[in-house]
């Protein structure tokens, strides 16, 4: 595709709700990224792809958080019984080893509010 | 948590000046990338500095690398009003694929 895309672009959930948010990596890419960005701060690694394998994900919050990659393609990032702090923008990246060394690209991701 | 720190964190000049941002991190990096972030496009990738670099040049931006001092700076010359944006430096860890961003600096050109 031309470039990554995530949805929902915009997601509330109520407090204790199950979420899931959706990337298609740019097609080919065989890296992809999570990062959540609160407000007014610069984005934070939550866990990597190479392929279907999940590589790293030392950076998720907690174990309500999981992420998945069965294809090697699209991702999901599901976040169980929300809570307030999980509020944020959740952005995903992808990235080609044969590419410039790991320049990734972003997509425009999902704000996820919690009430 | 952060490991990049951004100076300023606000800057705000006017249209036609230089713009200066700096930033520094803790761990050993294999490049340092810098991206921008406007409300509407959300982050895009502007210049990449590998290790073993220490300027780098691409249109209107500047960039220097210094590895002792485990620092950066991106300098935007001649600037313009669409280059009001947050700007992020982001670290690859050595051994790592993940950046790791610093606070941001939010630059503001004034017409």
């Amino acid at each position: 595709g031309a470039g990554v895309s995530q949805s929902p672009r915009y997601k509330v959930a109520k407090r204790g709700q199950d979420v899931a948010l959706r990337c298609d990596p740019i097609s080919g890419h065989v890296s992809l990224f999570w990062y959540q960005q609160a407000l007014g701060q610069g984005p934070e690694f939550l866990t990597y792809f190479q392929n279907e394998a999940q590589l790293d994900k030392s950076g998720l919050p907690s174990d309500r958080f999981f992420a998945e990659r069965p294809e090697g393609s699209v991702s999901t990032l599901k976040i169980q019984r929300t809570q307030q702090e999980d509020s944020a923008v959740y952005l995903c990246a992808s990235s080609s080893l044969r590419g410039p060394p790991y320049e990734q690209y972003f997509g425009p991701g999902t704000r996820l509010t919690v009430t | 948590s952060q490991q990049g720190e951004e100076d300023p964190q606000a800057l705000s000049i006017q249209e036609g000046e230089n713009a200066t941002m700096n930033c520094s991190y803790k761990t050993s990096i294999n490049n340092l990338q810098w991206y921008r972030q406007n409300s509407g496009r959300g982050l895009v990738h502007l210049i990449l500095i590998r290790s073993n670099e220490r300027e780098k040049h691409s249109g209107r931006l500047r960039v220097t690398l210094d590895t002792s001092k485990k620092s950066s700076s991106l300098l935007i010359t001649a600037s313009r009003a669409a280059d009001t944006a947050s700007y992020f430096c982001a670290g690859l860890i050595q051994g790592a694929q993940k950046l790791v961003f610093g606070q941001g600096t939010r630059l503001t050109i004034n017409p």
